[in-house]
């Protein structure tokens, strides 16, 4: 059975700094899908960045970055000169070709940009 | 993207009625669709997994005469809320993929269910 890990609760960040968050995960298959979402306190969905499994690089979607580490199995996001607006919960989250494309949460990061 | 719409956005109810959320799919056909829930300051946990003109596949936990899941187009989804008590109260998110190959899912607004 696959499992997302974030051991960050919360973290905090000054306005136009770098901030990394951290999520591990745990599959048997080889094919799998990586995504962060963004979830504001409104509780809508927003996707941010994919990393699939067998792409050669690391994914990048403007201010965001994957560093994908599939040795280790990790999938952190880095979001570079955040912004007040980037003040959220960021999820991570996995399919593998067991789950149907269904995805799999892990318990989320509580980001807050400060000025 | 693709747009995924949830109707309602809230909704406030008396212990033992029923509630039914509709989840439509606005600009594409989506065969499957994903109910999930979040209670708060906690992660999305999914519920079930919603087949066209099949019957609904419900995670271990889940209780399927509670939660109805009918997906009678390839456009909508609809969970009921069955004699509802106030432990059933959550934020409920539906999610439909278009089938690339990335797997992105694209997600309602979610619909807040408040049970008194």
């Amino acid at each position: 059975a696959q499992k997302i890990t974030q051991t960050q609760p919360g973290m905090f960040v000054q306005e136009k700094e770098a901030v990394t968050l951290d999520c591990t995960y745990d599959t048997s298959d080889p094919s799998y899908g990586l995504f962060w979402y963004k979830q504001p306190s409104s509780g809508e969905m927003i996707f941010l960045i994919y990393q699939g499994s067998y792409d050669q690089q690391n994914a990048t979607e403007g201010r965001y970055s994957l560093n994908f580490q599939k040795a280790r199995k990790s999938a952190n996001l880095v979001i570079s000169a955040s912004q007040l607006g980037d003040s959220a919960m960021y999820f991570c989250a996995m399919w593998d070709s067991n789950s149907g494309y269904a995805l799999n949460f892990g318990k989320g990061t509580s980001l807050l940009v400060t000025p | 993207g693709a747009v995924v719409s949830q109707h309602p956005s809230w909704v406030i109810c008396k212990s033992g009625t029923s509630v039914k959320i509709e989840c439509r799919s606005l600009d594409f056909q989506a065969t499957t669709m994903f109910w999930y829930r979040q209670f708060p300051k906690q992660s999305l946990m999914l519920m079930a997994t919603s087949n066209e003109g099949s019957k609904a596949t419900y995670e271990q936990g889940v209780e399927k005469d509670k939660f109805l899941i009918n997906h009678a187009s390839l456009t909508l989804s609809t969970l009921t809320v069955t004699s509802a008590h106030p432990e059933d109260s959550s934020f409920y998110i539906c999610s439909a993929s278009e089938g690339t190959d990335t797997g992105e899912l694209f997600f309602g607004e979610g619909s807040r269910l408040t049970v008194l």
